[in-house]
């Protein structure tokens, strides 16, 4: 089912770029990809999402590849609120998420 | 101030026993969805209703209902509980069915004794 791979776990500097790859190669042309977060014993956190486009917003930037095979989830000034699991999703009409394992971020002083 | 909320957010019952979980949400969004996460974190979903009507059921014993009264409410009741039943269940909604982000509740945590 998995249609994303995600390093399982990654530390960054406080107050520096943490920047979390993502792969997926068998992407077809209407799935978007989607990124969340979860911090422990909350619910999954809504990050960004895009088509093919870069996209920016409050939280965080979303880069996406040309062939759009791969993406990469930047947080610009990493703090220790973080620190969390975040998930790559690629998703298509047909409204379904597979949370995969995600990658585990430490924020780290 | 709350988006969408779950009640209780800590079950624990033994098997045979039959238990609802609530959801609310006060987003005025339209779709409504259960996920359950089992211990490999993976989260699956289980059910989605678009203005009180089912649009998705996915391979589930149908002893977990769904029931949505209104738009802003869907809960979940799960009759004979069963060991396997042990997980968090999380609540989500959004605007709309397709390619938007949708929005999660803090989850419910079911432990079967």
């Amino acid at each position: 089912d998995a249609k994303t791979t995600q390093p399982p776990s990654m530390d960054c500097a406080e107050g520096r770029a943490a920047n979390l790859p993502c792969n997926h190669s068998t992407i077809s042309g209407n799935e978007y990809v989607y990124w969340y977060r979860q911090i422990h014993s909350q619910g999954p956190q809504y990050i960004i999402h895009g088509l093919k486009n870069n996209e920016t917003n409050e939280m965080a930037s979303l880069i996406i590849t040309e062939d759009r095979k791969s993406s990469t989830l930047i947080l610009p000034h990493a703090t220790l609120r973080d620190t969390a699991v975040y998930y790559c999703i690629v998703r298509g009409a047909g409204n379904q998420f597979y949370f995969g394992t995600g990658t585990s971020l430490t924020v780290i002083p | 101030d709350t988006a969408v909320s779950q009640t209780p957010k800590y079950l624990v019952t033994q098997m045979g026993n039959d238990k609802s979980i609530k959801c609310e949400q006060n987003l005025g969004h339209d779709t409504m969805y259960w996920y359950k996460q089992d211990s490999k974190k993976f989260l699956k979903i289980m059910f989605s209703y678009n203005n009180k009507e089912l649009i998705i059921n996915e391979t589930v014993p149908n002893r977990f209902s769904p029931k949505s009264p209104d738009k802003a409410h869907l809960n979940l009741h799960i009759n004979s509980l069963e060991l396997g039943d042990s997980a968090v269940y999380f609540c989500a909604s959004s605007h709309g069915q397709f390619n938007q982000p949708q929005h999660f509740g803090d989850g419910t945590r079911l432990s079967i004794l």
